[in-house]
């Protein structure tokens, strides 16, 4: 069975950084680009950032273009997102999940994550 | 970048009704458009891939249609699990994009 768990979520001031991490389970991690995508309370899904297989090949959307960084240890199975300079309008639940030709068929359940003074 | 606009943004409708979503691409996206259900709290759930593939297990009242810009998620007899909201995503190109989301509520 296919598992994605999420964490590394909290409270974090404005400015701080927080590493998500999403662990990966029931299916051969280091064959699939893995995404995050984060949601806003009570907003829409928005696409965050993605990663091939080996780990070479990374895009990010604009809002997050040079504060956020992921990554992923295929001999641990996880997947990253490190976020740096976080700012109020980052504060969402980020979800990772496995892609396939493109589409997303597997996700976590989610970590939230708080930017608050 | 390419722009995801959904329509209608809610919608109201009975068990038993016929539903169908739209979804529009500021540019060609081929057939690379996928539809998602979430519901509160949950993860999405993934329905159709490539426009028109039926996800594993999905049941059949569901069903997507369209390529290029223009595309339709269609619910052919609404039932009481249905009601939730809905996504389109482009996986055309990068970033990568979804839809505003459609809200399916119970009239």
């Amino acid at each position: 069975e296919v598992q994605l768990v999420e964490s590394g979520g909290g409270l974090v001031q404005p400015g701080g950084s927080l590493r998500l991490s999403c662990a990966a389970s029931g299916f051969t991690f280091s064959s699939y680009w893995m995404h995050w995508v984060r949601q806003a309370p009570g907003k829409g899904l928005v696409w965050v950032s993605r990663i091939n297989s080996d780990g070479s090949n990374t895009n990010y959307a604009d809002s997050v273009k040079g504060r956020f960084t992921i990554s992923r240890d295929n001999a641990k199975n996880t997947l990253y997102l490190q976020m740096n300079s976080l700012r109020a309008e980052d504060t969402a639940v980020y979800f990772c999940a496995r892609a396939s030709s493109g589409y997303l068929a597997y996700w976590g359940q989610g970590t939230l994550v708080t930017v608050s003074s | 970048d390419i722009q995801m606009t959904q329509s209608p943004s809610s919608l109201s409708a009975s068990v038993g009704d016929r539903v169908t979503i739209t979804c529009r691409a500021s540019q060609s996206i081929a057939s690379s458009l996928n539809w998602y259900q979430q519901k509160p709290g949950k993860a999405p759930n993934l329905l159709i891939y490539a426009a028109s593939t039926l996800q594993s297990g999905v049941p059949s009242r569901f069903s997507g249609s369209g390529s290029g810009t223009d595309f339709t998620l269609t619910i052919s007899s609404l039932q009481p699990e249905d009601f939730a909201t809905y996504y389109c995503h482009q996986s055309s190109s990068t970033p990568q994009s979804f839809g505003q989301g459609t809200k399916l509520e119970i009239k």
